[in-house]
């Protein structure tokens, strides 16, 4: 079974621009998180998904970033315009409601996406 | 609100050596805590769980118990090996809350 993919694995971009960053879930998954980790912070939530459908997004640092979730398959984060500070590695999670403890118990992530913001 | 605190690494340990990471934790209820692995390039992988007070989480020789009346939920191992070389996330669930509250990690290297 294929994991959770994330692409770009890599992004070097300048300040200003638009950055996108792109997450398939593991298939039949109804769980999806992004996650920003860096070394001053460690690993933060920024939002999640629930059946496509944003549940928490309290984490989202400023309206520079959106994201959305078109469909059970894809999910988008996008920041706009980017800022150095926006450098550090992101996560794309997904887990399933279906296993024990309700769901979210076990969360499977993606290799992550390191962004470099010049 | 939750909260996950341990060992700051690194740390730095022979092969065959004993492992243990302390983690500690703040929640009201009764959460359900893991251990995550970061391999270098890698995302993070569930390593163990334990979902209520005096449950023993285990996997590849590592093992945590969840230990309610100090709040904690050590990781360790009799016998480490070079591969076991990672960052280890602490982290918890709390209630119907569906968020993970991840520690800072802590970050483990094993020499020959």
């Amino acid at each position: 079974d294929a994991g959770v993919i994330q692409s770009p694995r890599h992004e070097v971009t300048e300040m200003g621009q638009e950055v996108t960053l792109r997450c398939k879930p593991i298939s039949g998954h109804d769980y999806l998180f992004w996650y920003r980790q860096t070394m001053m912070r460690g690993l933060e939530l920024l939002i999640y998904f629930n059946n496509n459908v944003p549940i928490d997004d309290s984490g989202m640092p400023e309206d520079r970033f959106s994201a959305k979730m078109p469909n059970a398959s894809f999910s988008t984060l996008k920041i706009q315009p980017s800022e150095p500070r926006d450098s550090a590695v992101y996560f794309c999670a997904s887990s399933s409601s279906r296993t024990s403890g309700g769901g979210t118990d076990t969360q499977y992530f993606g290799p992550g996406t390191r962004l470099t913001v010049l | 609100g939750n909260s996950v605190t341990q060992m700051e690494g690194p740390v730095t340990l022979s092969e065959e050596a004993f492992l243990t990471i302390n983690c500690t934790y703040t929640a009201t209820g009764y959460p359900s805590l893991f251990w995550y692995v970061q391999y270098p390039g890698e995302g993070l992988q569930l390593l163990l769980k334990a979902t209520k007070a005096d449950d023993k989480g285990s996997n590849k020789g590592f093992e945590a118990t969840y230990r309610k009346e100090t709040t904690s939920f050590h990781l360790e191992k009799g016998s480490v090996q070079v591969s076991d070389s990672a960052v280890y996330f602490c982290a918890l669930r709390g209630g119907s809350n569906y968020k993970l509250t991840f520690g800072k990690g802590t970050l483990l290297t094993v020499n020959p």
